[in-house]
């Protein structure tokens, strides 16, 4: 079973426009990481971010935790035609050694 | 560094057959991990390895299967294969040292589809 669920499950909008994906989950967890899909492809990792962060930055992504919340949110900023694709959220339990994903997002990108 | 390869990309399979799945984790990782993927059950957990030992499990059936070899790579295999074993699996690889909990990195999937 999956521990996050994500929203939205589909999501299209401009080239340049922002994109925001949120991702709940449900058991405590030791960190959250974002990871990308292309067309069944294997999964590129993104972003991870530890239990005791709220906040973490790389590049054009920005990514949100909020534990009591049980919730993080993946910001696209200036998104490009280039950036369709799954995105994934996946929490790692705290014996680090297990990831449980989320259902993802379908981001699509129009130029 | 190279990335993890998985091998064979592509496979046709039967039901009723068995099939094995190879893994090459990155150099120097020892942490294996297995997934499968399907457009129904989305991303699921099958077993981690670390040094040769399954650390953990996922809940699939005990025809699901795996090993580690002494040189980190890993196998799974699949016995007596159902029509809904169809799927993307998927290997990742992370150093997999205690209380580093890295982020993982994937291999690029093998297609199994089962007729």
């Amino acid at each position: 079973s999956q521990q996050g669920e994500e929203d939205p499950q589909a999501l299209s909008i401009q080239e340049g426009e922002n994109a925001t994906m949120n991702c709940s989950y449900k058991t405590s967890i030791n960190n959250l990481q974002w990871y990308r899909q292309n067309s069944g492809r294997g999964l590129v990792h993104l972003i991870l971010i530890r239990s005791n962060e709220r906040e973490k930055h790389s590049g054009r992504l920005r990514v949100t935790l909020d534990t009591s919340k049980k919730s993080s949110s993946l910001l696209i900023t200036a998104s490009r035609a280039a950036d369709t694709a799954s995105y994934f959220c996946a929490t790692m339990n705290n014996a680090g050694n297990m990831l449980t994903f989320g259902g993802g997002t379908r981001l699509m990108v129009k130029p | 560094k190279a990335g993890v390869t998985q091998t064979p990309r592509y496979l046709i399979k039967t039901r009723g057959q068995q099939v094995t799945l190879s893994c090459s984790p990155i150099s120097g990782h020892r942490s294996v991990s297995w997934y499968q993927q399907t457009p129904g059950q989305g991303l699921q957990f099958l077993f981690e390895y670390f040094s040769e030992t399954q650390r953990n499990k996922g809940n699939f059936p005990g025809r699901f299967s795996g090993r580690q070899f002494s040189n980190s790579r890993s196998e799974m295999n699949v016995s007596t294969l159902e029509l809904g074993d169809s799927a993307l699996y998927l290997c990742a690889s992370s150093p997999g040292l205690a209380l580093s909990y890295n982020e993982q990195f994937f291999g690029p999937g093998t297609r199994l589809t089962v007729l």
